[in-house]
């Protein structure tokens, strides 16, 4: 599965929009684009995925750059309870490894 | 339906000691997961399963042991636990790949290891 590259950490104001980058720039055809979160020490959250178009869905929208070797997640109207580690993995739809980094801190502040 | 369930929610102990966490999930996926995350780090795979009876090496899985005798449970087994293995645990399974599969977690087990 490819690598991918997130910020360590972001700040985002109350009520703006929240986009957060992620780079694959190995990433192949078959493989799809996915977001988890963790909030604070719960079990992590799927948010979102795309494997070529842009998706959009009740949390997030997803944006995947045409040639694919990067993606940003966007929480259009960040909320304090959006604080949390969002995960960005690559990965073919039936892979059976897994591997996420260490994701990227948003801090929402009022 | 209640997702995937892990037990015990908390345990201390022992350097020496062994015990055994349980993963279940009820939404009869395949393949199951089991994850360690320490402070500061993002989530570290230990082993997995792609199906009953099967079980295969993660990133980290140095000290565990794994067994998948039934679909719906992953049982993961420490058999002599060590401080360096204090740590958050997170079990999670999927559907085998026909396109999109999402992870499902847990919401993990606390383990200290005096």
């Amino acid at each position: 599965d490819a690598k991918t590259t997130q910020p360590t950490s972001m700040d985002c104001a109350e009520g703006r929009a929240a986009n957060l980058p992620c780079n694959h720039s190995t990433i192949s055809g078959n493989e799809y684009v996915y977001w988890y979160r963790q909030i604070h020490s719960q079990g992590p959250q799927y948010i979102i995925h795309g494997l070529k178009n842009n998706e959009t869905n009740e949390m997030a929208s997803l944006i995947i750059t045409e040639d694919r070797k990067s993606s940003t997640l966007i929480l259009p109207h960040a909320t304090l309870r959006d604080t949390a580690v969002y995960y960005c993995i690559v990965t073919q739809g039936g892979s059976e490894k897994l591997v996420f980094g260490k994701g990227t801190k948003l801090t929402v502040n009022p | 339906n209640a997702g995937v369930t892990q037990t015990p929610k908390f345990r201390v102990l022992k350097t020496g000691q062994s015990m055994t966490l349980l993963c279940a999930q009820d939404m009869n996926h395949e393949y199951m997961y089991w994850y360690r995350q320490d402070p500061g780090m993002g989530l570290r795979l230990i082993h997995y399963s792609v199906g009953e009876g099967t079980t295969a090496k993660g990133e980290v899985p140095d000290g565990y042991n794994v067994s998948r005798l039934k679909k719906q449970n992953f049982l993961l087994g420490l058999e002599s636990a060590a401080p360096s293995q204090t740590s958050v645990y997170f079990c999670a399974s999927r559907e085998t790949g026909r396109g999109h599969s999402p992870l499902h977690f847990g919401n993990g087990t606390r383990l200290t290891v005096t």
